[in-house]
Parts: structure tokens; C-alpha cells; sequence
């Protein structure tokens, strides 16, 4: 079965320290994808990544990063320079490539890390 | 802004009545998606369509159906209303079948329903 761990319930930080929001997953398929959203105060849901199971290669865009080791089974999703825009709800999600109908395109999400930025 | 609406944003209703929520994708997108956030089930998949077709099904209720028509606008219907069923729905849309988590799924604004 699907399951995705966010342990880190809140989280709050100083503007401009660093953070680190982890993401535990577990999958039976050897082929799946991960995916990490953001929720800010205002309520809706905002892609930030999307990366295959067979892709190890960590990613960087600007002040964030990710770290996907399948080792341990993470996902972890790094903010550099802290800003109070950082302020949101961010997801981890996991979605199995699948074939057939019933399973297609479902996306389990975590339980989210709620990140607050202190100015 | 995602370029997908939902209407409306609030929703106020009591007990055992029915509700229409609308959902229109992405220009050029055709598939919708449905999603419930609740405070005790967090964030739930509940049914997707592609091209007007029933493509997944997720943790729907059977009280709750939906449907995608000719101009691929989504509409998610809740019926016989409970107090649980108090949550902020999304809409969601990809360019395709979205097999596999291999497409992008953008987000609308949400429409927040309170059942009292």
C-alpha cells in the first residue's frame, strides 16, 4: 500500500535560516513519482515538483532544492534564505505508475508540515 | 493564478441537502480532477475525468457523483449532506489522461463548504 510520512507536523524558523521539510514514502512499485505542493495562507494548491522514481538526480530551482534518495525511501525538500512568502502548508504526495483503470492518476498526499517564517 | 475556476468559493448549507460544485480546467486541459481537504482525512483523491469519460475513482462516497461535459467543465455533486462532509473541495486539470502521475495537475482556488 501507498502511504506518505510527514513527520515535521510545524515548523518555524527565523527569516533567512535555512529548512528542511522531510518526506517519507512507501510503494511497492519500482515505478512511481513524487511531488511536492504548496499551500499558502490564501488557500490554494501550487505545484512545485514533480519527480520520477528512476530520476535520483537532486533538483535545484532558485532558493529550493530537493534531495530524493530511494535508499531511505525520501523526498526531502530544502528552502534556502528563509522568506516569510515561505509561510504555507507544504505537501509531499505519491502517485504509483500503475496501469488499468481504478488506479490511474491517484495521488496520495501526506498530512503536511505547516511552515511559519518569523520575520 | 492556475487558470482553472472553481464556483463558487463558499458554500453554506444544512444537513441532508444537496450541493453543485463547478469546476472548469485549464484552456486546452481534459481532465478534471476532484479532491475533498478535510481537518481528520487531510487531502483525499476522489474521481477524475478525461475527455467526458470516467477515468479514476478515488475515495468517493457513493452519496457524492460527478460528471464532465461536452465543454469539458466538471461538475461534483454532494448529496444528503453531513456535517463531515464540511471541507474545502479542489478541482484540478492536466493536459491528458494524466497516466501515472506523469502530467502536471494545476490546482483551482477551491470552494469551501460548511454543512451545519
Amino acid at each position: 500500500a501507498q502511504k506518505v510520512t510527514q513527520a515535521q507536523t510545524e515548523i518555524s524558523v527565523v527569516e533567512k535560516e535555512d529548512v528542511t521539510l522531510d518526506c517519507v514514502y512507501e510503494t511497492r512499485d519500482t515505478t512511481y513519482y513524487l511531488f511536492w505542493y504548496k499551500q499558502p495562507p490564501s488557500g490554494e494548491l501550487v505545484f512545485l515538483i514533480r519527480r520520477n522514481s528512476f530520476d535520483e538526480q537532486n533538483e535545484i530551482s532558485g532558493r529550493y532544492s530537493w534531495n530524493f534518495q530511494k535508499s531511505t525511501s525520501s523526498f526531502n525538500f530544502t528552502i534556502t534564505a528563509s522568506q516569510v512568502v515561505d509561510s504555507a502548508v507544504y505537501f509531499c504526495a505519491l502517485s504509483e505508475a500503475r496501469t488499468g483503470y481504478s488506479s490511474a492518476s491517484k495521488i496520495i498526499f501526506g498530512s503536511g508540515t505547516r511552515l511559519s517564517i518569523r520575520p | 493564478d492556475s487558470g482553472v475556476t472553481q464556483t463558487p468559493k463558499h458554500l453554506i448549507t444544512a444537513t441532508g441537502q444537496r450541493v453543485t460544485l463547478r469546476c472548469s480546467p485549464r484552456s486546452g486541459d481534459l481532465s478534471v480532477y476532484w479532491y475533498q481537504q478535510s481537518l481528520d482525512q487531510g487531502l483525499q483523491f476522489l474521481i477524475q475525468y478525461y475527455n467526458g469519460e470516467e477515468r479514476a475513482k478515488g475515495n468517493i462516497l457513493e452519496r457524492f457523483s460527478a460528471q464532465q461535459f461536452p465543454d469539458l467543465h466538471s461538475e461534483l455533486n454532494l448529496s444528503s449532506l453531513e456535517l463531515g462532509d464540511s471541507a474545502l473541495y479542489f478541482c484540478a486539470s492536466s493536459v491528458g489522461p494524466g497516466l501515472a502521475g506523469e502530467e502536471t495537475q494545476y490546482f483551482g482556488p477551491g470552494t469551501r463548504l460548511l454543512v451545519l
